[in-house]
């Protein structure tokens, strides 16, 4: 089982539409999580944290499920500019404190007008 | 905010020559950087953690001896390709994390990224 596991798409929605992601982890003992945007050919941005308690910024909206090991990411009004590859990133917490990031495949996604 | 900066963006080489990425905190100090690989329509893959003042520590299935890394200074962190070949044609991304405010989860910020492509 992979350690960080997304649905690669692709995903083709019509602007304005609402869509959703899930990551799923394999480290329980993983203690951050983050979704990160990379458009092509560029390096990965930070979107947004996610916390335990879920967590809203403008028209995203991100989840934690410790239970069931996964991430959500849910994006409302979707613009044409949310047109990238969405990275699920996991802390899995390493003992000797490096804080490595280990990276889902990612879930292209396409708005289309 | 914090800033990584990579170069150099492209490099074309020929086979068998050696290539070396830079890759500079900008505005803050970083102990600890990190290398990453990152082949068309795949994950960005973790190939080693770069040590400030120590020898990195590589992950399983890197080559040390190929993919040599220096991290001499608090700012600056290198990845030299040696002996390139066309295989190793791919984006390299190099990353770090400000730990100044001490906060568990930190961004992690990314170079730009340099696309390798070895002939």
């Amino acid at each position: 089982r992979k350690e960080v596991e997304q649905d690669p798409g692709p995903f083709n929605v019509p602007e304005g539409a609402t869509v959703a992601f899930n990551c799923t982890y394999s480290n329980s003992a993983s203690q951050s999580f983050f979704w990160y945007r990379q458009d092509c050919r560029k390096e990965p941005k930070l979107l947004m944290s996610v916390y335990s308690s879920g967590n809203e910024d403008g028209r995203f909206t991100a989840q934690l499920n410790r239970a069931s090991q996964y991430i959500s990411l849910l994006i409302r009004d979707s613009k044409l500019s949310d047109s990238a590859t969405y990275l699920c990133v996991v802390n899995p917490g390493s003992p000797d404190g490096n804080e490595k990031l280990t990276f889902g495949t990612g879930t292209r996604l396409t708005i289309i007008p | 905010g914090a800033v990584v900066s990579q170069h150099p963006s492209r490099v074309i080489c020929k086979s068998g020559t050696s290539v070396k990425i830079e890759c500079r905190s900008l505005d803050f100090q970083a102990t600890t950087m990190f290398w990453y690989r990152q082949f068309p329509k795949q994950s960005l893959m973790l190939m080693a953690t770069s040590n400030e003042g120590s020898k990195a520590t590589y992950e399983q299935g890197v080559e040390k001896d190929k993919f040599l890394i220096n991290h001499a200074s608090l700012t600056l962190s290198t990845l030299t390709v040696t002996s390139a070949h066309p295989e190793d044609s791919s984006f390299y991304i190099c990353s770090a994390r400000d730990w100044t405010g001490g906060a568990t989860n930190t961004e992690a910020f990314f170079g730009q990224g340099t696309r390798l492509t070895v002939v």
